[in-house]
């Protein structure tokens, strides 16, 4: 089983549609979770933590699950530049600053 | 503007040959990364360091090294014994107390023939 499990989508929603992405996690320990945003052969950028109460940062609103180890993003009013690939990603405290990463799932936003 | 770069962005090798990636950062971080992301995989990490003169192995570093003789720069070599070299390799840095925000250079498509 994977450590950070992501579905690869991808997501094709029209621009405007709410969608959102689910991430399940192995490591009970794990302590600390993101969401980061990759554009197609860039670089990955961090796009929000996760908080254990959820948390809400514009259009995202990031959620935690720790009894059934899965984390959630929901996008809404979604727009043509949300189309990218989001990564999962779940750090163990003290785990040597080693971050796992999901494989992401592509979300493509249209017209 | 303070930020990270690699280089090259493209490299081509033929197989046998080392190769040394690049990676400078002037954001001040005391901690770099290198990562290899593969199609279908998330990405894994290859080696990490803390401080200058000194870095630990990630989950894959088998046919890698590294070196931390500075601050701002963490170059990767990807040697011969590596089987599967070719890759995207992108570096990371942090800052030592927020070592979960980490900000990654624009990556190295690395071909190997």
């Amino acid at each position: 089983r994977k450590e950070v499990e992501q579905d690869p989508g991808p997501f094709n929603v029209p621009e405007g549609a709410t969608v959102a992405f689910n991430c399940t996690y192995s490591n009970s320990a794990s302590q600390s979770f993101f969401w980061y945003r990759q554009d197609c052969r860039k670089e990955p950028k961090l796009l929000m933590s996760v908080y254990s109460s959820g948390n809400e940062d514009g259009r995202f609103t990031a959620q935690l699950n720790r009894a059934s180890q899965y984390i959630s993003l929901l996008i809404r009013d979604s727009k043509l530049s949300d189309s990218a690939t989001y990564l999962c990603v779940v750090a163990l405290t003290g785990g040597g600053n080693k971050l796992t990463f999901g494989t992401g799932t592509q979300l493509k936003v249209e017209l | 503007d303070g930020g990270i770069t690699q280089s090259p962005k493209y490299l081509f090798r033929k197989e046998g040959q080392n190769v040394t990636l690049s990676c400078e950062q002037n954001l001040n971080h005391d901690a770099m990364y290198w990562y290899r992301q593969d199609p279908g995989q998330g990405l894994r990490l290859i080696y990490y360091s803390q401080i200058v003169n000194d870095f630990q192995k990630g989950d894959i570093a088998e046919g890698y090294s590294v070196s931390r003789e500075k601050k701002e720069s963490f170059p990767l070599t990807v040697t011969s014994a590596q089987k599967n070299p070719t890759a995207f390799y992108l570096c990371a840095s942090s800052l030592r107390d927020r070592p979960y925000e980490q900000y990654f250079g624009p990556g190295t498509r690395l071909t190997v023939t």
